[in-house]
């Protein structure tokens, strides 16, 4: 079962904007996770946020946690053309286990 | 990719016919995962590994297999092919438990007719 759900299940912006999408997932756990794919290629790793805490950046990604909502959200500032792709948040199940939600595509208009 | 290699990159294949991909990795990483991808669903779990001969099933497993002899190979077999196989294909690796901060592989197109 799907765990994790992004919204919204596309998003188009121009190049400098920022871009924001959200995950909800429906149980507790330790950490979720934001990948990255870009047409055609595997997923990239971007973000790992635990769940003890609420918010965690990595160059123009700002990751958020909200256990008590059991939601995340992902921030890209300043995009550019090279963002575009589809994002995924990824929450652990159990001990080998993580689920993935369905993305959101991500459009960067020059 | 992270050393991690899949073959074949594009198959296609007919109903009935046994398939076996490949997933290779040089990271001698412990984890080892294989998902499907399709249009609306995201990733969905095939099967994993957390060692050598140690695998077990994950949420689509019918009608897949899977082994692992040695830590660098896990190998997805399709018994019998159906169209609903008809997915990309993607193995993952990890060092530590729980799915962190998988490495995926450049996925393989699976068409079956």
């Amino acid at each position: 079962s799907q765990q994790g759900e992004e919204d919204p299940q596309a998003l188009s912006i121009q190049e400098g904007e920022n871009a924001t999408m959200n995950c909800s997932y429906k149980t507790s756990i330790n950490n979720l996770q934001w990948y990255r794919q870009n047409s055609g290629r595997g997923l990239v790793h971007l973000i790992l946020i635990r769940s003890n805490e609420r918010e965690k950046h990595s160059g123009r990604l700002r990751v958020t946690l909200d256990t008590s909502k059991k939601s995340s959200s992902l921030l890209i500032t300043a995009s550019r053309a090279a963002d575009t792709a589809s994002y995924f948040c990824a929450t652990d199940e159990d001990d080998y286990k993580l689920s993935f939600g369905a993305g959101t595509t991500v459009t960067v208009r020059a | 990719d992270a050393g991690i290699t899949q073959s074949p990159r594009h198959k296609v294949t007919e109903t009935g016919t046994p398939v076996t991909l490949r997933c290779h990795q040089t990271e001698n990483h412990r984890y080892m995962y294989w998902y499907r991808q399709d249009p609306g669903h995201g990733l969905r779990l095939i099967h994993y590994s957390y060692g050598v001969k140690d695998t077990d099933k994950g949420e689509v497993s019918d009608g897949y297999s899977v082994s692992r002899s040695k830590t660098e190979d896990f190998l997805l077999t399709l018994e019998s092919a159906t169209s609903s196989q008809t997915s990309v294909y993607f193995c993952a690796i990890s060092e530590e438990p729980g799915g962190e901060k998988l490495f995926f592989g450049s996925g393989t197109q699976l068409s079956v007719l």
